[in-house]
């Protein structure tokens, strides 16, 4: 199947700094990626859908401007948390599809475990 | 609403076979996933079914009823690797997946 890639795996920062993820497609375009935010022991929670070339779309409840998302190619979106506080702490998966499907299988990445002092 | 109801928690025994029901109420429906997530990973995808029927994959099978607004994700031969968390994924009609907290399943030697 296809692989999405994500990076860091895990990231320890200090509060108040910015902690940029990655996330890429390694053998498909992906032109929308979502990401996807998940507390312990709770479902995931649909962040934000990221589009190559254009703004991404953000849930309801999450700021827009905390989490800034860039989609600039058909193979990487980032996802940068701004100014993290403790509260940020979480575990953050990205995931997309091949092609411009809406249906079919959801690739995931490893995802990215943050950890904010 | 959108709404997913699975249980919390199962257990089984090496070798056994289980079966985990999920009852869902979306606006639409494109379908539906079922997604194995280990502790601390991100979640894989076992099957996809927009169908009414079973769908077999070695030793995974998914059923789906539409009318009923059911499904269920049979597990065979249970290995100990399948101790998990097993997500109930339906897509409503705008294409949007509505994620629950899963079944966490374990299995005892």
């Amino acid at each position: 199947g296809a692989v999405v890639s994500q990076h860091p795996s895990r990231v320890i920062c200090k509060s108040g700094t910015s902690v940029k993820i990655e996330c890429r497609s390694l053998d498909f375009q992906a032109t929308t990626m979502f990401w996807y935010r998940q507390f312990p022991k709770q479902s995931l929670m649909l962040m934000a859908t990221s589009n190559e070339g254009s703004k991404a779309t953000y849930e309801q409840g999450v700021e827009k401007d905390k989490f800034l998302i860039n989609h600039a190619s058909l193979t990487l979106s980032t996802l940068t948390v701004t100014s993290a506080h403790p509260e940020d702490s979480s575990f953050y998966i990205c995931s997309a599809r091949e092609g411009g499907s809406d249906t079919g299988e959801l690739f995931f990445g490893e995802g990215s475990r943050l950890t904010v002092l | 609403g959108q709404n997913i109801d699975q249980p919390t928690e199962m257990t089984a025994t090496e070798g056994a076979i289980v079966q985990i029901n999920c009852t869902y109420q979306t606006s639409g429906f494109n379908g539906l996933f079922w997604y194995q997530q280990h502790a601390g990973e991100a979640p894989t995808f076992l099957s996809y079914n927009v169908l009414d029927g079973l769908e077999e994959k070695g030793r995974f099978s998914s059923f789906l009823s539409r009318s009923k607004g059911y499904s269920y994700l049979l597990l065979k031969e249970l290995q100990m690797k399948d101790s998990a968390s097993y997500l109930c994924v339906p897509m409503d009609s705008n294409y949007q997946l509505i994620w629950g907290a899963g079944t966490k399943l374990i299995i005892k030697p």
